[in-house]
C-alpha cells in the first residue's frame, strides 16, 4: 500500500530552526516533494528531491534518504509568515501521493 | 507563463443538488490535469487525473465524475451531492514527464 507519515502539528518561535520529518512507504518512487499551504489557499511548491542528500534553497532545505524512506524539511530563521501547513508528497506513477500535512505555528 | 483558473471560488449547495466545478489552464498545451479534494483535517486526496482529451482515470469510487472536453479544460461533476462531499477542491496540472504539479486557487464547497 501507499503510506506517508508526518507529524500533525509543530510549534516554534521566530528566529528558530524547525525540522519537519516525513517517512514514506510507496510502490514506486520518482521523487519527493514538499509543498507549503497557507490556510484557505492552494499548496505552493517548495522543493523536490530525487537523489539522496540535502537540497538547499534560501532559508529552506530538504533532505532525502531513499534507503530509509525518509525526508525532512528544514526551515531556518523562522518568520511569522512561515506559519502554514507543510505537505510531503511522493511521486509514484502518474500522480503525487500526499501526506496529511504538518501544521506549523510560529509565535513571537 | 502558465496560469490555472478555478471557479467558483466558494459554493454552498444543498444535499441532493448537482455540482459542476471548472478548471482551465492557460499558457501550455496537452497538460496532465488532476482533481484533488482536501477535507477538514485530512490530506489531499486524488480524485481524478487526465493525460488527454476524453481520457479520465478515477482514483476513488464515489458519486463524483470528471470530464475533459477540451485540452485545457477539466470539469468535476456530481448528479447528487452528499454531505461528505464538502471540502476544498483543488485542480492541478503538470507537463508530461515532469512530476512537479501546480495548483489552482481551489473551490471551497459546503454541502448543507
Amino acid at each position: 500500500g501507499q503510506n506517508i507519515d508526518q507529524p500533525t502539528e509543530m510549534t516554534a518561535t521566530e528566529g528558530a530552526i524547525v525540522q519537519i520529518n516525513c517517512t514514506y512507504q510507496t510502490s514506486g518512487f520518482n521523487g519527493l516533494f514538499w509543498y507549503q499551504q497557507h490556510a484557505g489557499e492552494a499548496p505552493t511548491f517548495l522543493s523536490y528531491n530525487v537523489l539522496d542528500g540535502l537540497e538547499e534553497k534560501g532559508r529552506f532545505s530538504s533532505f532525502l534518504s531513499r534507503s530509509k524512506g525518509y525526508s525532512y524539511l528544514l526551515l531556518k530563521e523562522l518568520q511569522m509568515k512561515d506559519s502554514a501547513s507543510y505537505l510531503c508528497a511522493v511521486a509514484a506513477g502518474t500522480a503525487l501521493i500526499f501526506g496529511k500535512g504538518t501544521t506549523l505555528s510560529v509565535s513571537s | 507563463s502558465q496560469t490555472i483558473h478555478q471557479w467558483p471560488a466558494t459554493l454552498v449547495q444543498p444535499v441532493g443538488s448537482p455540482l459542476s466545478l471548472e478548471c482551465t489552464v492557460e499558457g501550455t498545451s496537452n497538460p496532465n490535469l488532476y482533481w484533488y479534494r482536501q477535507a477538514a483535517g485530512r490530506g489531499l486526496q486524488l480524485l481524478f487525473y487526465s493525460v488527454g482529451i476524453g481520457q479520465i482515470s478515477s482514483e476513488v469510487p464515489q458519486n463524483l465524475s470528471a470530464s475533459r472536453p477540451q485540452d485545457r479544460q477539466f470539469i468535476l461533476s456530481s448528479k447528487k451531492l452528499l454531505l461528505s462531499d464538502s471540502g476544498f477542491y483543488l485542480c492541478a496540472w503538470n507537463r508530461d514527464g515532469v512530476y512537479e504539479q501546480y495548483f489552482g486557487p481551489g473551490t471551497r464547497l459546503t454541502v448543507t
